[in-house]
């Protein structure tokens, strides 16, 4: 049971336009929401994060944005540049003491074209 | 900032044997740390939380007795895949920091079982 879904496997983009990914949940319980940037055969880097009870974080050329209505989030990469070329990863957790697992979306690969 | 360290980064062993994935936490410590396996186009499956000083938990599916944990110090945890079959091969990630730290990840380990 996949609680974490990213249905978009691949995404092309020109450079200096705006890149979105989308990822959906299931689990209700989740609370915590996290993007992580992956190049092949490294480990992932966190990029952004947000919690429940906001609609939107910023950080830079990144926004993240929440729905909870919809179970649903995007990040936001603009302007696109060719180092955001990767593959992303959405997560999401249960921010309760002692419980710190994430759960990973199946990832989009986002190709920046010059 | 807070490096996870993991070794190593490829290795490739025969049918039968075990083989040993440490990881590391640099610069601080970290009583829980998690082991992340991943498929080529799939997402990052948790195999196991390991904790300083107790046992591991896994995840549903993964057999404990063929993923050794042991997690002896507040830095270092190590996954021993024992009598590695083909099916093993995989690139298997360790992370430390929860979700409520943002987690760090180790480079992964591309294991190729021959």
């Amino acid at each position: 049971d996949q609680q974490v879904k990213q249905n978009s496997p691949s995404l092309s983009v020109q450079e200096g336009r705006i890149s979105i990914l989308n990822c959906d949940y299931t689990n209700s319980m989740f609370d915590y929401f996290l993007w992580y940037k992956k190049y092949p055969a490294e480990g992932p880097t966190f990029l952004i994060s947000i919690s429940s009870i906001k609609d939107k974080n910023e950080d830079g050329r990144f926004t993240v944005f929440l729905n909870k209505s919809a179970k649903h989030l995007s990040l936001h990469i603009v302007p696109s540049q060719p180092g955001d070329s990767a593959v992303y990863f959405c997560a999401a957790s249960e921010r309760v003491v002692g419980n710190e697992k994430l759960t990973f979306g199946t990832g989009t690969r986002l190709t920046i074209i010059p | 900032g807070a490096v996870v360290s993991q070794h190593p980064s490829r290795v490739i062993c025969k049918s039968g044997t075990s083989v040993k994935i440490e990881c590391r936490s640099l610069d601080f410590q970290a009583t829980t740390m998690f082991w992340y396996r991943q498929f080529p186009k799939q997402s990052l499956m948790l195999m196991a939380t390991s904790n300083e000083g107790s046992k591991a938990t896994y995840e549903q599916g993964v057999e404990k007795d063929k993923f050794l944990i042991n997690h002896a110090s507040l830095t270092l945890s190590t996954l021993t895949v024992t009598s590695a079959h083909p099916e093993d091969s995989s690139f298997y990630i360790c992370s430390a920091g929860g979700a409520w730290a943002e987690a760090f990840f180790g480079q992964g380990t591309r294991l190729t079982v021959v």
